[in-house]
């Protein structure tokens, strides 16, 4: 099962762009990325996805590296609501997710 | 709410005891997973079913644990004789086959199991 790494937490300033970063050396072809997030005492939502081209949608933007080993999420102007733990995961096959410990974001007022 | 329920959200048990949880998915997701999640860590797979058949069944789910998803609707989850290493949060999941949004899972809320 392909594995991702990310960075354990971050920080960032309200109102203020943040960039979270994922590595998934070992994706194959058929893999998309996916990125969801998990507030306290609430099961994971989902907040973006990919395959190959970046993705924008209402809650973030998906950059994805010309050789697929690396994304990052991109959340355009933090809020206190956006802390959560933020999982990348790599899907296919039979789609079960294999979730890493995630980056915990922290936002300051 | 992602219109994925379960039940109960609590569940305090001593150990020893049998617990069974329940996922209702939504209505026209054939797909269902269950999910555990420990304190720090993400959720890991336990298991996995299409329509009734259950197709994929973890390490981690134990000669204690079993789980059946009868006519394809909702599923349940039972553990056997609990141990304190089961406390956990229990996590269902659905999905279609041919998603909008990839091979997006919709979470329901969890169950959070304590074992004294």
């Amino acid at each position: 099962d392909a594995k991702t790494t990310q960075p354990n937490s971050m920080e960032s300033n309200e109102e203020e762009p943040v960039h979270l970063p994922c590595n998934h050396s070992t994706i194959s072809g058929t893999d998309y990325i996916h990125w969801y997030r998990q507030l306290p005492s609430q099961g994971p939502e989902y907040v973006i996805h990919g395959l190959t081209s970046n993705v924008n949608n209402r809650m973030a933007s998906l950059a994805i590296a010309e050789d697929r080993k690396s994304s990052t999420l991109i959340l355009h102007r933090a809020t206190l609501r956006d802390a959560a733990v933020y999982y990348c995961i790599l899907t296919s096959g039979t789609y079960k997710y294999i979730f890493g410990t995630g980056t915990r974001l922290k936002v300051l007022a | 709410d992602t219109g994925v329920s379960q039940d109960p959200r609590h569940k305090i048990t001593k150990r020893g005891q049998n617990v069974t949880f329940r996922c209702d998915p939504i209505s026209e997701h054939n797909r269902l997973y269950w999910y555990r999640q420990t304190l720090g860590q993400g959720p890991e797979f336990l298991t996995y079913f299409q329509n009734e058949a259950q197709l994929e069944k973890s390490r981690l789910l134990s000669d204690r644990f079993s789980a059946e998803r009868p006519k394809g609707s909702f599923s349940t989850l039972e553990i056997q004789r609990t141990e304190q290493g089961d406390s956990a949060m229990y996590l269902c999941a659905s999905r279609t086959p041919r998603g909008l949004r990839g091979n997006e899972q919709f979470f329901g809320p969890g169950t959070r199991l304590t074992v004294l």
